[in-house]
C-alpha cells in the first residue's frame, strides 16, 4: 500500500522552513527521500532505518518515528533550489519477493520563491 | 549524474507495437530495478534483477517483461503497447538486493504512445 505524503503542495519564501510528512500503514524497515525536478530523475537524499534514528546533512534533515510508522523531512532556511517533488519510498523486510521493492508515496510539491 | 544510463530519452511510437528500453547500471552496483511515473499513478515500482536474477516484483504488466543480462545492463521490453502506456520509466541500481541500499536512478526513457 502507498505510503501518504502531507502536505501535497507547499509554497515557501526563500528562508522559510518547511516539514514534509509521510506516514504508512504497513511496519517500515527503511526510508528513503527524494527530491525530483520537472522531467529529471529522482535525487537520493538520505535513506532513515528502522530504529527512529535522525539524519541530516547541510540544512535538510530527516527523522523516522517507528512507532507511528512515519517519517517527518524537513527543510531549514529553504533556498531557490530545494524547489522541486519530494518523494518518500518506503520499504519493509517482508522479504521473499518483495525485498528489494520500494513504494513511493504521491509526492509534495515544494516552490521557494525569492 | 547519477552514473546510471538509460537509452534511448525519447521515445515515440504507435500503439500495438512493441518497444525495448536499455539501462546501464553504475559501477559495481549489481541490483537494477524499472520504475513507471505516469502523471496519475507516481512512481511505480515494476521489478528488480539482481545479477541476472529477478529478485522483487511489482505490479508490472504481464505485455511488460524484463531481463539482466551478464554484463549487468537491463532491458525492459513493453509489447502491445497502448496510450495508457506513456510515461516516463526509469531505472534505478544499486550495490546490493537489500531495501537499505540507496537506489540511483537515471535520467529516464520517456515514452509516448500515439
Amino acid at each position: 500500500q502507498q505510503p501518504v505524503q502531507s502536505p501535497q503542495a507547499v509554497i515557501l519564501r526563500e528562508g522559510e522552513d518547511a516539514v514534509i510528512n509521510c506516514s504508512s500503514s504497513k511496519a517500515l524497515y527503511s526510508v528513503h527521500w527524494y527530491r525530483q525536478k520537472h522531467g529529471e530523475a529522482p535525487v537520493f537524499l538520505m535513506i532513515l532505518l528502522k530504529g527512529g534514528e535522525q539524519k541530516g546533512h547541510d540544512k535538510i534533515s530527516a527523522s523516522f518515528n517507528e512507532k507511528k510508522q512515519q517519517s517527518s523531512l524537513y527543510l531549514t532556511a529553504s533556498q531557490l533550489s530545494y524547489s522541486g517533488t519530494y518523494f518518500c519510498g518506503t520499504a519493509s523486510n517482508a522479504g521473499g519477493t518483495s525485498y528489494g521493492k520500494l513504494t513511493f508515496g504521491q509526492g509534495t510539491i515544494l516552490t521557494v520563491h525569492p | 549524474d547519477s552514473g546510471v544510463t538509460q537509452t534511448p530519452k525519447h521515445l515515440i511510437t504507435a500503439t500495438g507495437q512493441r518497444v525495448t528500453l536499455r539501462c546501464s547500471p553504475r559501477s559495481g552496483d549489481l541490483s537494477v530495478y524499472w520504475y513507471q511515473q505516469s502523471l496519475d499513478q507516481g512512481l511505480q515500482f515494476l521489478i528488480q534483477y539482481y545479477n541476472g536474477e529477478e529478485r522483487a516484483k511489482g505490479n508490472i504488466l504481464e505485455r511488460f517483461s524484463a531481463q539482466q543480462f551478464p554484463d549487468l545492463h537491463s532491458e525492459l521490453n513493453l509489447s502491445s503497447l497502448e496510450l495508457g502506456d506513456s510515461a516516463l520509466y526509469f531505472c534505478a541500481s544499486s550495490e546490493t538486493f537489500l531495501n537499505t541500499d540507496t537506489q540511483y536512478f537515471g535520467p529516464g526513457t520517456r515514452l509516448t504512445v500515439l
